[in-house]
């Protein structure tokens, strides 16, 4: 399995312009969740999605956020437009859903974003 | 919501054995406590997951008291591969497969 595949790794940008970093889950995945990682603010959870259905997006921090889930293999979180502080590693990662309270997330690498 | 508690920071030698324990007193019925690991520029990479007792694989041991308000993530004989970060979870109360990262623990291995 090539575990969760996340592009571009890295992305260096100017303030204003639309940024789009990509995400495929596992197969077999049924959960997709995008967190967002600062030295500041730790690991946070931004947006996830249960059957390609949003769930909850209350840590999406404003409207220049924005996700889709088109499919069960392909994710999508967009940032219209950037700004410098949204400079940060995003992190897409998968689970399969289970009803016993067992909860595992696998991490893909991360997309570096530089926004300057 | 459940919340965790753990130690900012650890050092520790080459060979040695390493202890976090992590709290969670508000801790559901049904909810697995699951350690991640997170070295620089990575994601965090599952570690264990427990409900009770102890749980051993081949990289950790994870022991949990009957009331299972805490847990202690143990590595034996640590080698300076082991310097990462390393997070105690247990789901949000009510938010499904929803997981809170706090700070972690940094686990700092030296010579």
């Amino acid at each position: 399995d090539a575990g969760v595949i996340q592009s571009p790794r890295h992305e260096v940008t100017e303030m204003g312009q639309e940024v789009t970093l990509r995400c495929k889950p596992i197969s077999g995945h049924n959960s997709l969740f995008w967190y967002r990682q600062t030295m500041m603010r730790g690991l946070e959870l931004l947006i996830y999605f249960n059957n390609n259905v949003p769930i909850d997006d209350s840590g999406m921090p404003e409207d220049r956020f924005s996700a889709k889930m088109p499919n069960a293999s392909f994710s999508t979180l967009k940032i219209q437009p950037s700004e410098p502080r949204d400079s940060a590693v995003y992190f897409c990662a998968s689970s399969l859903s289970l009803r016993d309270g067992r909860v595992k997330q696998y991490f893909g690498p991360g997309t570096r974003l530089t926004v300057t | 919501l459940a919340k965790t508690t753990q130690p900012i920071s650890m050092d520790s030698y080459e060979g040695q054995e390493v202890n976090i324990t992590c709290s969670h007193n508000n801790i559901a019925t049904n909810d697995y406590i699951t350690w991640y690991q997170q070295f620089p520029s990575q994601g965090p990479r599952f570690i264990i997951q427990g409900y009770k007792t102890k749980v051993t694989n081949e990289v950790a041991s994870l022991f949990i008291p009957a009331d299972r308000k805490s847990s202690t993530l143990s590595l034996p004989r640590v080698s300076l591969s082991d310097t990462a970060v390393y997070y105690c979870l247990v789901p949000v109360t009510g938010g499904g497969n929803k997981l809170t990262f706090g700070t972690g623990t940094q686990l700092k291995v030296e010579l």
